[in-house]
């Protein structure tokens, strides 16, 4: 069982589209993280969340709670938006992370 | 640059060598950790450490050690390399407990053969 769940696994998009990837958890949480892997590359950090919504450029995050929910929205996507994001929570007991799969991103021109 | 310095970015191993997988950060954090990160899985905790002179394990442990003799330094060692221990390594570190950010390692590509 799986405390993180992502979805969708992958998504292929047209350039310009609006973009939701989805989380869902099930443990108690101090914060949850939306991280960027680029093909190749290194993990980085997009968002930290307890609560509410924040903005970044293009990039929106939400979290609810209440309903153990998160969204990661990209407005007007482009090909350099392509990635796989993983949502990882933060267990407020024992501070471990628990990590989804990812949602691999593809966006065309 | 403030951040987490992991090392090397890729290694290709014998089955039976040993190696050890650098760590460190300069941003003072108390909570260190390592992952491996394989194919339709998330990463999953290899072991971490809450400070200096502390380490536990995580999910999958086991051939590997770790030790933490510096707040900075995490070093992970394959004492006895496997094909299965075949994946991407991340290093991770942030501040002990509360929502605070996580920042991770350029990855290492460990190919066992």
């Amino acid at each position: 069982k799986n405390e993180v769940e992502q979805s969708p696994q992958n998504l292929t998009a047209q350039e310009g589209e609006f973009i939701t990837i989805n989380c869902s958890y099930s443990v108690g949480i101090s914060a949850l993280h939306w991280l960027q892997q680029h093909p190749g590359g290194g993990i980085v950090s997009l968002f930290m969340l307890s609560s509410g919504k924040k903005k970044h450029g293009r990039l929106i995050a939400t979290i609810n709670i209440q309903e153990k929910h998160s969204s990661l929205h990209i407005t007007a996507s482009h090909p350099r938006d392509s990635a796989v994001y993983i949502c990882a929570v933060r267990s407020n007991t024992g501070n471990q992370f628990y990590f989804g799969t990812g949602t691999s991103l593809t966006v065309i021109p | 640059n403030a951040g987490v310095t992991q090392t090397p970015k890729f290694q290709v191993l014998k089955t039976g060598q040993s190696m050890t997988l650098q760590c460190a950060q300069d941003m003072n954090h108390e909570y260190m950790s390592w992952y491996r990160q394989d194919p339709g899985m998330g990463l999953r905790l290899i072991h971490y450490s809450v400070g200096a002179g502390i380490t536990d394990q995580g999910e999958v442990p086991n051939g590997y050690n770790v030790s933490r003799s510096t707040t900075e330094d995490f070093p992970l060692r394959l004492l006895s390399a496997a094909p299965s221990q075949t994946s991407v390594y991340f290093c991770a570190s942030t501040k002990w407990q509360g929502d605070t950010e996580a920042f991770f390692g350029q990855g290492t590509r460990l190919t066992v053969v």
